[in-house]
């Protein structure tokens, strides 16, 4: 049973450009999160998918957007990128239906931007 | 804001059992206790969850005391490969999970 897959792995970028990362959630799993990790520091939740919905978002600005396909799958997109967006960005999986949220993490894809 | 509050860091020989103390004052009736382990680089890994009284793993134990208001991850025999970050977080179904900066554990020889 393969876990939360991501991809890329790595990214370089330049400012001002556009980013999509992708997240496959694990099996059984419909509900999807992304992170933002930055170095040394926890990471912050960006917004959560649940049936092709952005259902919570975090504080984060508009350049920062989603999107959850019928295959339960996600994109992260981040536009206009900033020196301050690199970081490891996290997908988490969660099924639904559960009392308690137990969130799976993928590996991560480290986005630099020079 | 965090809702949990844990050490920054902690120290530990081979061999060793570490507990790994959370504070969560503020934690509702409907969330649950969950521990991640985290290694540079890399996705924090599930370690742990409960609600109250004692959970047991292959890999640790939980103690929550009966008014819930903080956890206790304990590691039995702890080895070099136990050096990570280790994250308490509390939240219910559905909700965001909101990590603090963590427990540093540092095992040595």
């Amino acid at each position: 049973d393969a876990g939360v897959t991501q991809s890329p792995t790595h990214l370089i970028k330049t400012r001002g450009q556009q980013v999509t990362l992708r997240c496959s959630p694990k099996s059984g799993h419909d509900t999807v999160s992304w992170y933002q990790q930055a170095l040394g520091q926890g990471p912050q939740f960006i917004f959560q998918y649940y049936e092709e919905e952005e259902r919570q978002r975090g504080n984060f600005p508009d350049r920062f957007s989603g999107h959850q396909f019928p295959n339960y799958s996600s994109e992260l997109n981040v536009n206009a990128l900033l020196l301050g967006d690199s970081a490891l960005y996290l997908c988490a999986s969660s099924p639904t239906g559960f009392e308690a949220d137990t969130q799976y993490f993928g590996p991560g894809t480290r986005l630099t931007v020079l | 804001l965090a809702k949990t509050t844990q050490p920054i860091s902690m120290d530990s020989y081979e061999g060793q059992e570490v507990n790994i103390t959370c504070s969560h004052n503020n934690i509702a009736t409907n969330d649950y206790i969950t521990w991640y382990q985290q290694f540079p680089s890399q996705g924090p890994r599930f370690i742990i969850q409960g609600y109250k009284t004692k959970v047991t793993n292959e890999v640790a134990s939980l103690f929550i005391p009966a008014d819930r208001k903080s956890s206790t991850l304990s590691l039995p025999r702890v080895s070099l490969s136990d050096t990570a970050v280790y994250y308490c977080l509390v939240a219910g179904a559905t909700n965001k999970l909101i990590f603090g900066t963590g427990t540093l554990l540092a095992v040595q020889p």
